[in-house]
């Protein structure tokens, strides 16, 4: 189970902090990857993080600009994004994945309900 | 980046009907291709792994097969609840990419 933190309304040029809480099973034991949805397209994987390591790999379309991380105290991962512009208006997934590798053969099996994200001045 | 293509974009379809959705990555992904389900407002859901594993809880009218660049989903028999917009990603390389979608309609 995946529960995200809830909607956002941000001035262009602004940050957004997206958390993301998992409960029911082991949270280090699993990948956690952000993949946002802009209106009526198609999903764009954003990241992951490694929860047990702390270990990052993002996109090379958001480097510099995202910052994944997390609290395994509270089984919560967090995604942040700056420099915001009306282009980042989507809803922000989290999702879990078995992964020991950068690579996974496994898909994402669990998913947040989604934050939606609003970029408007 | 890998590119995703879908074909068709967009299907009508009946209920009880067979239906095949195709997928090509733009070089080879091995068997590194999922499958997913999205439904309006919601989260996507996982339905095929490593291009042929059936994930738990997913009826067995889905099925799943190809390898290197080119790859099918099969819904044998459509039930009402399938109709929805189905994509495949490749997780082989990063950044990891779905194609554009499949929106399954009901004729």
């Amino acid at each position: 189970h995946l529960v995200q933190s809830g909607p956002e309304v941000k001035k262009p040029g602004t940050s957004v902090k997206v958390s993301c809480k998992a409960s029911g099973y082991n949270f280090t034991g699993y990948y956690i990857h952000w993949v946002r949805q802009a209106p009526g397209q198609g999903p764009e994987w954003m990241g992951w993080i490694n929860p047990n390591s702390g270990g990052t790999n993002y996109a090379q379309k958001f480097q510099g600009r995202v910052t994944m991380a997390r609290d395994t105290s509270i089984s919560t991962a967090y995604m942040e994004l700056t420099r915001l512009t009306s282009d980042d208006t989507a809803v922000y997934y989290c999702a879990r994945r078995a992964q020991y590798y950068d690579i996974s053969l496994y898909g994402m099996d669990v998913w947040g309900q989604g934050t939606t994200v609003t970029v408007s001045s | 980046d890998i590119q995703m293509t879908q074909s068709p974009s967009s299907l009508s379809a009946s209920v009880g009907d067979r239906v095949t959705i195709t997928c090509r990555a733009s070089q080879s992904i091995s068997n590194y291709l999922n499958w997913y389900q999205q439904k309006p407002g919601k989260a996507p859901k996982l339905l095929i792994y490593a291009a042929s594993s059936l994930q738990s809880g997913v009826p067995s009218r889905f099925s799943g097969s190809g390898s290197g660049t080119d790859f099918t989903l099969t819904i044998s028999s459509l039930q009402p609840e399938d109709f929805a917009t189905y994509y495949c990603q490749q997780s082989y390389i990063t950044p990891e990419t779905f194609g554009q979608g499949t929106k399954l309609e009901i004729k």
